[in-house]
């Protein structure tokens, strides 16, 4: 079974903090994605990462950044937290057509 | 852009009751579709997929049949469960390219009560 692990699956932080979220899958896939899920709003690509050290930006990249140094780790930095960016976090990688989530890291910042 | 539309909800069904969730889809060429299921405090789960127009994708009772016609996957099920309480996420590929992105609907909140 393939599993993705994301670090945590709750994080409160401050304002102004940088958040470093972690994802690890266990399957060899090339393709990780981060997405944020927000009622009403469905999920949003932030960021996605085809190969180590390759990464593209996603429909809501602003105040994100991320790091892909080895194949099975995909990490999301929030170089600045800010409120607006409270939410569900979803990592996600695939080798083909199927993509296979984490189970979520629900990010507060106060 | 690719764009997917689903109904909106919350849909609120009695036990064994039939389900149907629409789905349409906008998109270039003949892309994938895709049905995910999130359960409460879990992570998405691929439900049932269709790669080409009139396949039919099933899993555990749920059925969508991909429609180029009508750009069209809606999803069914003849009688739900309790268990079947969820978020539904209607999704797609593009066809072509390489970096397997998916467009997500923005989910559709299914309660079944007993």
């Amino acid at each position: 079974d393939v599993k993705v692990t994301q670090s945590s699956r709750y994080l409160v932080k401050r304002t102004g903090e940088k958040v470093f979220l972690e994802c690890v899958q266990d399957m060899d896939h090339e393709n990780m994605f981060w997405y944020r899920q927000d009622p009403g709003l469905g999920l949003r690509l932030i960021y996605f990462s085809y190969d180590v050290k390759m990464k593209e930006k996603g429909d809501i990249p602003e105040g994100y950044s991320v790091s892909r140094e080895k194949k099975e780790r995909f990490s999301l930095i929030l170089e600045s937290a800010s409120t607006n960016q409270t939410s569900m976090y979803l990592c996600a990688s695939s080798l083909r057509n199927e993509q296979f989530f984490g189970p979520g890291t629900r990010l507060t910042v106060l | 852009g690719d764009s997917v539309t689903q109904m909106e909800g919350p849909v609120t069904l009695s036990e064994e009751a039939f389900l149907t969730i629409n789905c349409t889809y906008t998109a270039t060429g003949y892309p994938s579709l895709f049905w995910y299921v999130q359960y409460p405090g879990e992570g998405l789960q691929l439900l049932l997929k269709a790669t080409k127009a009139d396949d039919k994708g099933s899993n555990k009772g749920f059925e969508a049949t991909y429609r180029k016609e009508t750009t069209s996957f809606h999803l069914e099920k003849g009688s739900v469960q309790v268990s079947d309480s969820a978020v539904y996420f209607c999704a797609l590929r593009r066809s072509g390219g390489s970096n397997y992105k998916l467009t997500f609907g923005k989910g559709t909140l299914l309660t079944v009560n007993p």
